[in-house]
């Protein structure tokens, strides 16, 4: 079945750039998700990006999609403490359908060190 | 603001209590999802509903039920918990057509004793 796959952990410095990478199976993605998850708390949707783009960018957040490689990366830029979270990435497959079902990774947990 | 609203943040139970976790939406979206998160298991379906009256299972539904007798409002039910049910509950909704996001509420906390 349909799997997304991202890695668990990621350690970065207060004003540096932190990348968070995924991978998916679903060729029939049409969009693809990013939701973050502070502690204690619910997913909030950050960004998304259609599969027929290769880049979106909103303020320090820029996504990049290679639909070839079935690669989604989330970069943020000059990364705080505030950033701090559990980043999931999620695809959607089903082509306008009426569930909207999403498969989600694990989560990469984002440290940032001060 | 989309506003998705579970009834408690933590709740304990005990072992063969028959638990209703409450998931309330004021945005009159179709469809609405029942989540379980656990550590190294990212989240998982429970059940997801796209009508009132209508449900269908997810991934994992052994143990739960649900309930939608109103648009607004999508209950979860532990008919008899069990310690391996304790876990973050999260809900979800998402209105019809095209590819539109789920939002989530703020999850339940759940534990079984």
């Amino acid at each position: 079945g349909e799997d997304v796959e991202q890695s668990l952990f990621l350690s970065v410095r207060e004003g540096d750039s932190s990348v968070i990478n995924c991978t998916y199976t679903d060729s029939s993605s049409t969009y693809l998700y990013w939701y973050k998850q502070e502690p204690g708390a619910g997913l909030q949707l950050l960004t998304y990006i259609f599969s027929n783009m290769d880049m979106k960018q909103d303020q320090r957040l820029t996504v990049l999609l290679n639909k070839k490689d079935k690669h989604l990366s989330l970069r943020i830029a000059d990364t705080q403490t505030g950033d701090s979270a559990i980043y999931f990435c999620a695809e959607s497959s089903d082509y306008g359908g009426s569930q909207g079902n999403l498969i989600f990774g694990k989560g990469t947990k984002l440290s940032v060190k001060p | 603001d989309v506003k998705v609203t579970q009834s408690s943040r933590y709740l304990v139970k005990r072992t063969g209590e028959k638990v209703f976790l409450e998931c309330v939406q004021d945005m009159d979206h179709e469809n609405m999802f029942w989540y379980r998160q656990d550590p190294g298991l990212g989240l998982r379906l429970i059940y997801f509903s796209y009508d009132v009256k209508m449900k269908e299972k997810g991934d994992i539904p052994e143990g739960y039920s649900v309930s939608r007798e109103k648009k607004e409002r999508f209950s979860l039910i532990l008919e008899s918990a069990s310690t391996n049910q304790t876990s973050m509950y999260l809900c979800a909704i998402r209105s019809y057509g095209g590819n539109q996001p789920q939002h989530f509420g703020d999850g339940t906390r759940l534990s079984i004793l």
